[in-house]
C-alpha cells in the first residue's frame, strides 16, 4: 500500500484562483517532496521540506509539513492553465533509501 | 547534463515475450531507483542501486523481474514472460545519496502488452 494519500483526488479551478492540495503519511520520515506530472510524461520535482521544517516557498508554491499530524499541503498560488497537471507527494521514511508515492491530485486550471 | 534518459518510450509486445528497457541516470548520480506507474496511480517503488549494488527490491519484483547495474552507470530492467497486467510506465529516476536530496526522473518507457 502507499505511503501517502493526497487529497483531493480531483481539484478544477479557475485561472488566478488558488489551488490547495493535502497529503496524509504514516510513518517517521526525514522529507517529504512534491512532485508534478504532466499527462503522460516523467515527474518534476518541485520542492524538498525536511521534516525539521514547518514551511517551505519556491516561487508561487507553499509547502507546510505538519509532523505531529503527518499531513503537509501544497498550495499554488495564481494559478495558471499550465499548472494542470497531476501533483504526488512523496516520503523518504526513516532509515528508508527510497520515496513512497501517493496516488496524487489532478488538478484541472480552466482558462 | 542531459538528465535522467529512458529507451525505448514505448514498447508493445505480445504476452509471453521479454522486455528489456534501459535507464541511464545523471552521470554524476550514485542512486538509481525503478517504480512502476499505471493509470491513475502514484509510482510504486520497485527496486533501487547504489552504484552497482542493489539494495531493495520491492515485493512487487517477481521473478520475471530481474534488474542490473553492471558498472555503476547505466542500469536494465527486462521482464520476462510478459503478462497483461505488465502493461503500465515504467519510471526510472536517479540522485545522490546524501540525506535529503532531491530524485530526478526519466520520461519512462510505456509497456503496452497485447
Amino acid at each position: 500500500s502507499q505511503q501517502g494519500e493526497e487529497d483531493p483526488q480531483a481539484l478544477s479551478i479557475q485561472e488566478g484562483e488558488n489551488a490547495t492540495m493535502n497529503c496524509s503519511y504514516k510513518t517517521s520520515i526525514n522529507n517529504l517532496q512534491w512532485y508534478r506530472q504532466n499527462s503522460g510524461r516523467g515527474l518534476v520535482h518541485l520542492i524538498l521540506i525536511r521534516s525539521n521544517e514547518r514551511e517551505k516557498h519556491s516561487g508561487r508554491l507553499r509547502v507546510t509539513l505538519d509532523t505531529s499530524k503527518k499531513s503537509s499541503s501544497l498550495l499554488i498560488t495564481a494559478s495558471r492553465a499550465a499548472d494542470t497537471a497531476s501533483y504526488f507527494c512523496a516520503t523518504d521514511a526513516t532509515n528508508a533509501g527510497k520515496s513512497t508515492f501517493g496516488d496524487g491530485t489532478t488538478l484541472t486550471v480552466k482558462p | 547534463d542531459t538528465g535522467v534518459s529512458q529507451d525505448p518510450r514505448h514498447k508493445i509486445t505480445k504476452r509471453g515475450q521479454n522486455v528489456t528497457f534501459r535507464c541511464d541516470p545523471i552521470s554524476e548520480h550514485n542512486r538509481l531507483y525503478w517504480y512502476r506507474q499505471t493509470l491513475g496511480q502514484g509510482p510504486e517503488f520497485l527496486t533501487y542501486f547504489q552504484n552497482e549494488a542493489q539494495l531493495e527490491k520491492s515485493r512487487l519484483l517477481s521473478d520475471r523481474f530481474s534488474a542490473e547495474r553492471p558498472k555503476g552507470s547505466f542500469s536494465t530492467l527486462e521482464i520476462q514472460r510478459t503478462e497483461q497486467g505488465d502493461s503500465a510506465m515504467y519510471l526510472c529516476a536517479s540522485s545522490f545519496s546524501r540525506l535529503n536530496t532531491e530524485a530526478f526522473f526519466g520520461q519512462g518507457t510505456r509497456l503496452t502488452v497485447v
